[in-house]
């Protein structure tokens, strides 16, 4: 069955440093692969999207890579900053018609000052 | 733009009893989306129209669970009756036509079900 893995464990880092959270997929094949914030007692909030045709996608302090080959995507924080503290999902769309995502269960991220 | 529209925002009930949970999208928006989430199985598609017209409800769990959109700016998703395994934060979520858009999402209902 199609099946995504984020970093089970929360994830803690110094402020001023760089915060990596990984998401993995099986069974799947992706047009596209987002990723959002959720902060406690809110719903997702888009950051960004990528294509299966692209490595790599900025905005501002975030980066995303896209390896289908690994299957696996890495979201990048740099320069991390307390306010930068959530929960991050990562979520498949396979494209075309069928606009079901598939989410993941989260990585929970603290930046300690 | 308000956002999307969740309403009531928390619920507490008694198990058997009916429970309805309503959505306004964004205006414009023609999708919408009905998520459960819980710690250990995270975010589900319940449902999603698109038009008003529900074109995949393979994700709501029984009969127990219906949704409607009566039209382009309301819809509602309804527990009936309603458990305490349906405890969860219920998702209402809209997004443009656009095959690559993504979702915007409500406050979320968090529903209790004693």
């Amino acid at each position: 069955s199609q099946k995504i893995e984020q970093n089970s464990e929360a994830l803690n880092i110094q402020e001023g440093k760089t915060a990596t959270l990984t998401c993995n997929y099986t069974n799947y094949s992706p047009a596209y692969l987002q990723w959002y914030r959720q902060d406690p007692g809110r719903g997702p909030v888009f950051l960004l999207l990528i294509r299966e045709n692209e490595k790599e996608k900025r905005k501002e302090r975030l980066k995303v890579t896209f390896d289908t080959t690994l299957k696996q995507s890495l979201f990048h924080i740099t320069a991390s900053q307390p306010a930068d503290s959530a929960t991050y999902l990562c979520a498949l769309d396979r494209g075309g018609n069928n606009r079901k995502l598939i989410w993941g269960l989260g990585t929970s991220l603290a930046v300690n000052p | 733009d308000a956002g999307v529209i969740q309403s009531p925002r928390h619920e507490v009930t008694e198990m058997g009893q009916e429970v309805t949970l309503r959505c306004k999208p964004i205006s414009g928006h023609d999708y919408l989306f009905w998520y459960r989430q819980t710690m250990m199985r995270g975010l589900e598609l319940l449902i999603y129209f698109n038009n008003n017209v529900p074109i995949d409800d393979s994700g709501m769990p029984e009969d127990r669970f219906s949704a409607k959109m009566p039209n382009a700016s309301f819809s509602t998703l309804k527990i009936q009756p309603s458990e305490p395994r349906d405890s969860a934060v219920y998702f209402c979520a809209s997004s443009f036509p656009d095959s690559q858009e993504t979702q915007y999402f409500g406050p979320g209902t968090r529903l209790l079900v004693l």
